[in-house]
């Protein structure tokens, strides 16, 4: 699987946007980039995932760059609730399992 | 609720023994995955079974095996277990498998071998 590079922790202040953003320089074309979070005590949650253009939901925001070789997941405002591990994941076509890595661990300040 | 159930929550049993975790997928997902969630192994991916047929595997040791019955829940069953088992297992599903389809995970199985 082609591999990401996230940091490994970020810290935001509640009420604020937050950028978390992720590296994958060796992405092919057929690559779909996805985000998923875990929350203390819980299964992971899907977030966000796309291919070439930029997408939104009612959760976050994803920014591909134009060379799809980093990405940038949008948490337009941080809330306590948004305090977990966010994983950024190359799913390709011959191996569709998800592969995790160790993720961003999110802090939120009040 | 992500909308997939995983059952029983909690497990305690002992060395040796074999357990049985079952998943029942989102309503109308054919494909589902199993991963298992250790403290100093992150989380792994160990079967994915799509419609009934094993489609892809990773991790699994011999001990453990999966299925998917017809009505799509899916079983991983784990013998002789071993301390080193203890662990979160979580079971995700998806409507097709395919790589631009997100999956949606249960709340985990905490596996502890005593």
């Amino acid at each position: 699987d082609a591999k990401t590079t996230q940091p490994n922790s970020m810290e935001s202040n509640e009420e604020e946007p937050v950028h978390l953003p992720c590296n994958h320089s060796t992405i092919s074309g057929t690559d779909y980039i996805h985000w998923y979070r875990q929350l203390p005590s819980q299964g992971p949650e899907y977030v966000i995932h796309g291919l070439t253009s930029n997408v939104n939901n009612r959760m976050a925001s994803l920014a591909i760059a134009e060379d799809r070789k980093s990405s940038t997941l949008i948490l337009h405002r941080a809330t306590l609730r948004d305090a977990a591990v966010y994983y950024c994941i190359l799913r390709t076509g011959s191996a569709r399992q998800l592969t995790f890595g160790s993720g961003t661990q999110l802090t939120v300040l009040p | 609720d992500s909308g997939v159930t995983q059952t029983p929550k909690h497990l305690i049993t002992a060395t040796g023994q074999r357990v049985t975790l079952r998943c029942s997928p989102r309503s109308g997902d054919l494909s589902v995955y199993w991963y298992q969630q250790s403290l100093d192994q992150g989380l792994q991916f160990l079967i994915h079974y799509y419609n009934g047929e094993e489609r892809a595997k990773g991790n699994i040791l011999e001990r453990f095996s999966a299925q998917q019955f017809p009505d799509l829940h899916s079983e991983l069953n784990l013998s002789s277990l071993e301390l080193g088992d203890s662990a979160l297992y979580f079971c995700a599903s998806s409507t097709s498998g395919q790589v631009g389809a997100g999956a949606f995970f249960g709340q985990g199985t905490r596996l502890t071998v005593v």
